[in-house]
């Protein structure tokens, strides 16, 4: 049973456009949301986090929306750098240190 | 300098074999894990130690064993090993209980392929 679910295995975007990544999770009780960035051959690496009390966190060209109602969450990024490709996986956590992810996005920024 | 380190980065071995994967992070942190992505890339907790005590364990074949001889090192041992335990294993390490601001840190990972 998914409880974190990326429904798009893939994005392509042009350079310089926005690249919007989603996620969808069906536990109301999650505490909070991180997204990671993963290169081939790589650990995945920490990106930004929201609280489920806020509904957007920003840190530069990242941005973390956050819909409780819709239990919804995305990842903008402008504008989009070919170093922005990568597989980008959320994770949703309840509790202490349990975290749950999604099966991650291929987003591919194309020069 | 490394910050969560893995060894080996690669395993291929035999069904039936027993193998060790060894992590070890050097950010001082309090608690790590070991995270199992399948083919399907799903990315699943396995156990989680917090200052040597296990916290977390999830239903993991008890061939799987987890060893915490301090809170540096977390390591894997798998006995016994099946053809469905090919995948690659994480390790990752974080600093705080929890809360939005704490985040893990992930080693490289260790491709296992039983054969």
């Amino acid at each position: 049973d998914q409880q974190v679910k990326q429904n798009s295995p893939s994005l392509s975007v042009q350079e310089g456009r926005i690249s919007i990544l989603n996620c969808d999770y069906t536990n109301s009780m999650f505490d909070y949301f991180l997204w990671y960035k993963k290169y081939p051959a790589e650990g995945p690496t920490f990106l930004i986090s929201i609280s489920s009390i806020k509904d957007k966190n920003e840190d530069g060209r990242f941005t973390v929306f956050l819909n409780k109602s819709a239990k919804h969450l995305s990842l903008h990024i402008v504008p989009s750098q070919p170093g922005d490709s990568a597989v980008y996986f959320c994770a949703a956590v309840s509790g202490t240190y349990k975290y749950i992810f999604g099966t991650g996005t291929r987003l591919k920024v194309l020069a | 300098d490394t910050a969560v380190s893995q060894t080996p980065k690669y395993l291929v071995t035999q069904m039936g074999n027993d193998k060790s994967i060894k992590c070890e992070q050097n950010l001082g942190h309090d608690t790590m894990y070991w995270y199992k992505q399948d083919s399907k890339k799903f990315l699943k907790i396995m156990f989680s130690y917090n200052n040597k005590e296990l916290i977390i364990n999830e239903t993991v074949p008890n061939r799987f064993s987890p060893k915490s001889p301090d809170k540096a090192h977390l390591n894997l041992h798998i006995n016994s090993l099946e053809l469905g335990d090919s995948a690659v294993y994480f390790c990752a390490s974080s600093q705080e209980a929890g809360g939005w601001t704490d985040t893990q840190y992930f080693g490289p990972g260790t491709r296992l392929t039983v054969l």
